[in-house]
């Protein structure tokens, strides 16, 4: 397997304009979680996914933030308008669900936006 | 809600020392993860650990998850250069059933040759 597959790896915006990250998790997975890094709060969990619902979206950090999950095997966070405040890399990660063996998440290589 | 207190924020050590961090929390966690974060790139599971007590070794790397199911350590023997790296405890509490993971907020490892 490829593993977690996120696009674009680096996006450069200008402020107010719409960003939308995509992210394809491990076939197999049924549970996505979309994280926030930055040096100030470090790895944040903004919302996840269970087979294809969203469960827990309380990280979201304002209105301005969305994230759906169509199918089994695609994302997207979507950021409308964007602000400079949001810059950081932005990691999807994705678990096989469930208790104990399968909380393990393996993270994708990350988008690192920067609004300018 | 529930937090990861890791420990230390950041070290320096030299080529050959052992490391230790560790992470502790006032919940319980089902689950314990060590991640190890390379520049540039995501998360990589290192170690997972499932019960309380539990010590596991993966070569240079030993963890175990505590007793009370609060608090867990990383230890690297031997340090290496491409040890350095920022290094997260992450806590899975299971009750959710659907994988949500906690992490600590990094132990940052420089290396010195």
């Amino acid at each position: 397997d490829a593993g977690v597959i996120q696009s674009p790896r680096h996006e450069v915006t200008e402020m107010g304009q719409e960003v939308t990250l995509r992210c394809k998790p491990i076939s197999g997975h049924n549970s996505l979680f979309w994280y926030r890094q930055t040096m100030m709060r470090g790895l944040e969990l903004l919302i996840y996914f269970n087979n294809n619902v969203p469960i827990d979206d309380s990280g979201m950090p304002e209105d301005r933030f969305s994230a759906k999950m169509p199918n089994a095997s695609f994302s997207t966070l979507k950021i409308q308008p964007s602000e400079p405040r949001d810059s950081a890399v932005y990691f999807c990660a994705s678990s096989a669900g469930g208790v104990d063996m399968n909380t393990e998440a393996f993270f994708g290589q990350g988008t690192r936006l920067t609004v300018v | 809600g529930q937090q990861l207190n890791q420990s230390p924020q950041s070290m320096f050590i030299q080529e050959g020392e052992d490391v230790s961090m560790n992470c502790t929390s006032s919940s319980i966690f089902n689950t314990w993860l060590w991640y190890k974060q390379d520049p540039g790139e995501g998360p990589v599971l290192l170690i997972a650990l499932y019960k309380a007590g539990e010590l596991t070794s993966n070569g240079r790397l030993t963890a175990q998850f505590g007793i009370t199911r609060k608090d867990s350590f990383l230890n690297i023997s031997a340090s290496i250069p491409s040890d350095v790296g920022i290094y997260f405890c992450a806590g899975g509490d299971g009750s959710s059933n659907t994988g949500k993971l906690i992490f600590g907020q990094g132990t940052t490892l420089q290396v010195k040759p």
